[in-house]
């Protein structure tokens, strides 16, 4: 079975400083990873794919497949990013059964 | 732009009522899905499509069935509403890379 562990229920940083949200994986494959994001009363988006290997908004994530993680990080924080996020994966290379998700980390950016 | 819209964003129901939450997508995606999100649990699939007519079961399909008569509407319907079954439910469609586009969500309020 595939399963997305994000530790993580809440994490507050300062503005400036790095941010690192943690995402594990647990998929007897070839995963593909994503990250997901919700700003306050907008819809889940997607914010950036492994395969894609690009940054967006000033995050990446580098997936490791040794440690069966797919981080997030983003090196200063600002205000705007504080949300809700997702790490999702598909078993089949984005199959048609959906993403299995992790139960996200609410990321707060304070002042 | 990817366009994924549900009927209701919120609705109060009392318990035994039968409830019909709508999706309806323009993008031709073959595959459409409803998950649930709950805070601490994050997003469950419920059921999913990937053609007219037909339809799958999630991780969470108890208490819950769908409807998918034309391809670009997803309908979900509890058949008689609890209270354990109030929730934010979510409508997603997927395109070609893999990548779910989300409705705004249904919030959902059984008394």
């Amino acid at each position: 079975a595939q399963r997305v562990t994000q530790p993580e229920k809440l994490l507050s940083v300062f503005k400036g400083a790095p941010v690192e949200l943690k995402c594990n994986y647990s998929y007897s494959g070839s995963p593909e990873l994503f990250w997901y994001v919700q700003y306050s009363r907008q819809r889940l988006q997607l914010l950036l794919r492994h395969i894609s290997r690009e940054s967006i908004k000033g995050f990446t994530a580098d997936l490791n497949k040794g440690e069966t993680s797919f981080h997030l990080k983003k090196p200063f924080a600002q205000e705007e990013d504080s949300a809700m996020y997702y790490c999702a994966l598909s078993g089949l290379g984005g199959g048609a059964d959906g993403l299995t998700f992790g139960k996200g980390t609410h990321l707060i950016i304070q002042p | 732009d990817v366009k994924v819209t549900q009927s209701s964003r919120y609705l109060v129901k009392r318990t035994g009522e039968k409830v019909f939450l709508e999706c309806v997508q323009d993008m031709d995606h073959e595959n459409m899905f409803w998950y649930r999100q709950d805070p601490g649990l994050g997003l469950r699939l419920i059921y999913f499509s990937y053609d007219v007519k037909m339809k799958e079961k999630g991780d969470i399909p108890e208490g819950y069935s769908v409807s998918r008569e034309k391809k670009e509407r997803f309908s979900l319907i509890l058949e008689s509403a609890s209270t354990n079954q109030t929730s934010m439910y979510l409508c997603a469609t997927q395109g070609n890379t893999g990548e779910l586009f989300f409705g705004e969500g249904s919030r959902l309020t059984v008394l």
